[in-house]
């Protein structure tokens, strides 16, 4: 199992570029979500998907979209990037009540 | 306001000794809680939990405390040794929050040799 994968791993953005962040994962989770995580914020979430075709808003869903045509996909949109969205993107899938991360995608918005 | 709170930032601990690492909730509704540890560039990865009926949970060298009237938990990793240099996030969850976690804002622990 390659468990919870995401890309791109590193990636530059133009202030009001659009981009989509991937996040794949083979271990059947009905259960995913993403998360940002900024200097002294801590894990906030910015959206979630208990199952396919199924998704919701979590802390901090403005300026993202996602979609869930698929278990295994979960992919995250930047409609416009904008400075304030510079981060680190995790996604997650969940077995039961735990959650299971990828590696992160750094996001740097110029 | 802070539903999940870890108050050290940090935490420096000699190799072989003990570090115990805290968390403070004021949602009682919480009925899980877990810890994750994180290295840099790396996304977090679980390491332990425990469910609100019981006040203990162990595996290897990791063990967790649960004090409900205090609304207090504690990891404690006994001995501690340099691969456990990381940054650990306490979390919690409540059965009807459609798994959505809420998370402290970690603590990094320095285990030096």
């Amino acid at each position: 199992n390659a468990g919870v994968t995401q890309t791109p791993k590193f990636q530059v953005l133009k202030t009001g570029q659009s981009m989509t962040l991937q996040c794949a994962q083979d271990m059947n989770h009905e259960y995913m979500s993403w998360y940002r995580q900024d200097p002294g914020m801590g894990l906030r979430l910015i959206h979630y998907s208990v199952g396919a075709g199924i998704t919701d808003q979590g802390e901090v869903p403005n300026g993202y979209n996602v979609s869930r045509s698929t278990t295994e996909d979960f992919p995250l949109r930047l409609l416009s990037a904008a400075p304030s969205q510079t981060s680190v993107y995790f996604c997650a899938s969940s077995y039961g009540r735990t959650q299971f991360f990828g590696p992160g995608t750094r996001l740097t918005v110029l | 306001d802070q539903q999940v709170k870890q108050n050290s930032p940090s935490l420096s601990v000699q190799e072989g000794r003990i570090s115990i690492l805290n968390c403070d909730y004021t949602n009682s509704m919480f009925d899980y809680f877990l810890w994750y540890k994180k290295y840099p560039a790396e996304g977090p990865t679980f390491l332990i939990s425990i469910s609100s009926i019981k006040d203990k949970n162990e595996d290897g060298r990791f063990t967790v405390f649960l004090n409900k009237s205090a609304k207090h938990l504690s990891l404690h990793i006994v001995p501690s040794q340099p691969g456990d240099s990381a940054v650990y996030f306490c979390a919690a969850d409540n059965a009807g929050n459609n798994r959505k976690l809420i998370w402290g804002l970690g603590t990094s622990l320095a285990v030096n040799p």
